[in-house]
């Protein structure tokens, strides 16, 4: 029974790159949270997401950042052209419902050089 | 706004002592409280949760937690550490009606051999 998979583990890109963060949610979870915690502080919320939609994205930065979660597939977080304040873990979580418990994947650390 | 204050930063304790972390939120009706850990370089695994009843909880790894409303707070605890629980500690709330976890800044445990 796979729990939130989430890759790459690490991801290093050069300033102006993109990155392509994936998640998988655990089996049977329609819901998907992204969230990203910057060294030294806790995790601040980003965008929460069900199948083909966008349920709130109010934690997104306007600019630069997208997330979908397609019919079939992974969940994807964008992030356009990278800048070095870009660098933090990122983690996803999956619940049954928006008010279950929610289960975390192992994060994605990225490193903006 | 809501939010969740844990005030203590690190806490270190010896091996076999107890240990308490706190956490108070500032919501006016009862959210729904729990408590994550985070292992160095690892995702955050759910040690507890409370979403009503009884008031003190028990939790995986021997911890527990006591919700008290009146003083808005729901302490992790455990009567006796061992080394492996050294990790960081993360209480978050959900505000009913809604789904966004909300996050203390962490409490990092220390364990004194």
């Amino acid at each position: 029974n796979a729990g939130v998979m989430q890759n790459p583990r690490h991801l290093v890109r050069r300033r102006g790159q993109e990155a392509r963060l994936r998640c998988s949610p655990m089996k049977g979870h329609s819901h998907v949270y992204w969230y990203r915690q910057l060294p030294e502080e806790g995790l601040k919320f980003m965008v929460y997401l069900q199948k083909e939609n966008i349920i709130d994205e109010s934690g997104m930065p306007k600019e630069r950042f997208s997330a979908e979660f397609p019919k079939e597939g992974p969940s994807i977080l964008r992030i356009q052209q990278v800048v070095r304040g870009d660098s933090a873990a990122y983690f996803c979580a999956s619940s049954l419902g928006g008010k279950n418990e929610q289960y975390f994947g192992p994060g994605t650390r990225l490193t903006v050089t | 706004a809501q939010s969740v204050t844990q005030p203590d930063i690190h806490i270190t304790v010896s091996e076999g002592a107890s240990l308490e972390l706190r956490c108070n939120y500032s919501y006016g009706a009862t959210p729904y409280l729990f408590w994550y850990v985070q292992s160095p370089g690892q995702g955050l695994q759910l040690l507890l949760k409370y979403f009503s009843g009884d008031t003190l909880v028990q939790g995986i790894k021997g911890f527990e937690a006591e919700f008290k409303r009146s003083q808005s707070s729901f302490n992790l605890r455990k009567p006796s550490v061992h080394w492996s629980d050294a990790a960081e500690y993360f209480c978050a709330v959900v505000v009913d009606s809604n789904y966004q976890l909300i996050w203390g800044a962490g409490t990092k445990l220390i364990i004194k051999p």
